[in-house]
């Protein structure tokens, strides 16, 4: 089993700063594979980043993903206030299963 | 435009089974390359697929779960059902449903989300 491993669980930031989010699997994983996942509290995950590094439809660009083979990252240029929330990271491994990681939140310090 | 709803009881009692439905719009599940999937959240948890349904009805189960959980679909009222046998308080969670879009040959990912159910275990 893959399994992905998050960090930091918790990263507290400034709007207008930088964010970098990591994920790491235990194994290699295809970057086509690899999603990332945006959760605010009481809603459902948005979809964020798919295939490692696409964004998905109406995401802005401040938004972006990288990373391949275990190590996978999630950058936010410029932290808005509405981008303070839980983060995902998700692969596909074959079977089919589905895994997520832990999540990192994003809170304002 | 897609979206997704899931209903069913929020009580539900230990060694009881539960129904989940999600119904959908926006697209169909009789179109060649569509799925869906359910995935829950324990209070303050992380995210746990549970299984896949395909426009072909091919099906797919949580390795961990899969001799408790049953998907099916009714392809003509754009919905999906989960069951899932011998409820325990462990399974309180917000139980989603979710679609699956086809990339690079395969489904690998959750495009649109339900909103959630929160279903409670407890006697």
């Amino acid at each position: 089993e893959i399994v992905l491993t998050q960090s930091p669980g918790t990263l507290s930031l400034s709007p207008g700063e930088r964010a970098t989010l990591s994920c790491r699997a235990s194994q290699s994983v295809s970057s086509s594979y690899l999603a990332w996942y945006q959760q605010k509290p009481g809603q459902a995950p948005r979809l964020l980043i798919y295939g490692a590094s696409s964004r998905a439809t109406g995401i802005p660009d401040r938004f972006s993903g990288s990373g391949s083979g275990t190590d996978f990252t999630l950058t936010i240029s410029r932290l808005e206030p509405e981008d303070f929330a839980v983060y995902y990271c998700q692969q596909y491994v074959s079977s089919p299963q589905y895994t997520f990681g832990q999540g990192t939140k994003l809170e304002i310090k | 435009q897609v979206t997704l709803r899931e209903s069913g009881p929020a009580l539900v009692k230990p060694t009881q089974t539960l129904t989940l439905t999600c119904t959908f719009s926006g697209f169909s599940l009789s179109t060649s390359g569509m799925c869906v999937s359910w995935i829950r959240q324990p209070p303050g948890k992380a995210l746990e697929w549970l299984a896949r349904i395909d426009w072909d009805g091919d099906k797919y189960y949580s390795t961990s779960l899969k001799t408790r959980l049953t998907i099916s679909k009714d392809t003509s009222k754009n919905q999906v059902a989960l069951t899932m046998t011998n409820m325990d308080p462990v399974d309180t969670a917000t139980y989603y449903c979710a679609r699956l879009p086809r990339y690079n040959n395969g489904w690998y990912y959750f495009d649109f989300w339900g909103l959630g159910t929160l279903v409670t275990v407890s006697s």
